[in-house]
């Protein structure tokens, strides 16, 4: 069965400082990846997708992730976070085969000290 | 373009009752999503219907939970009895997806936060 696994549990940075998100998918074959974001009290968001293309694709909010095939990963990445970037960030995936149905990871919540 | 419209955005009821939750999908929308998230357990997709059809049912943790889709524009969550260990926020998802190969993000509602007493 496919599954996705999150690195961090829990990341807290000060700041301006940069961020790196580890995400890691099972399945072998063309996927379709996303990243969403849930702020404080709110409902899940889009923040970017993959499903073709460039590797590295870029969402909203300055955020970026890159699909590297070779390690089933999709990492996300911002190079300078604010306070408001203080959110629950989801990984997920979507085989591109059975329907619609998407694996979410754990999650990462990120604590962003002003 | 309304989003995704759930009901109510907070139920608090005693355990035995029986709760519906409702959604109101996107129009044109034609994949549902029914999760439901905790701290101890994170995100997890109860069942998802394509065409009002429900697809994978495989999530829904017991026989006290049924989903129906009557309709392209309604589906509703139904616990019958209730119990304690149920509350959680209960999330309704839509997307455009045609039922095959897809890339198409989901649109999530705001959520109904459930507390069984």
């Amino acid at each position: 069965a496919q599954s996705v696994s999150q690195h961090n549990h829990h990341v807290i940075l000060s700041e301006a400082a940069s961020l790196e998100l580890g995400c890691n998918y099972s399945y072998g074959g063309t996927v379709n990846l996303f990243w969403y974001v849930q702020y404080p009290g709110q409902h899940l968001q889009l923040l970017l997708k993959y499903f073709s293309g460039d590797p590295l694709v870029k969402g909203i909010k300055g955020f970026e992730a890159e699909f590297i095939k070779s390690k089933f990963s999709f990492n996300l990445r911002k190079p300078s976070v604010q306070w408001s970037d203080t959110a629950e960030y989801f990984c997920a995936v979507n085989d591109g085969t059975s329907y619609d149905k998407v694996i979410f990871g754990p999650g990462t919540s990120l604590s962003v000290i002003p | 373009d309304a989003g995704v419209i759930q009901s109510p955005r907070h139920e608090v009821t005693e355990m035995g009752q029986e709760v519906t939750l409702r959604c109101k999908p996107i129009s044109g929308h034609n994949s549902l999503f029914w999760y439901r998230q905790t701290m101890m357990r994170g995100l997890e997709l109860l069942i998802y219907f394509n065409n009002n059809v429900p697809i994978d049912d495989s999530g829904m943790p017991e026989d006290r939970f049924s989903a129906k889709m009557p309709n392209a524009s309604f589906s509703t969550l139904k616990i019958q009895p209730s119990e304690p260990r149920d509350s959680a926020v209960y999330f309704c998802a839509s997307s455009p997806n045609t039922g095959e190969a897809s890339n198409q993000p989901q649109h999530f509602g705001d959520g109904t936060r459930l507390s069984i007493l």
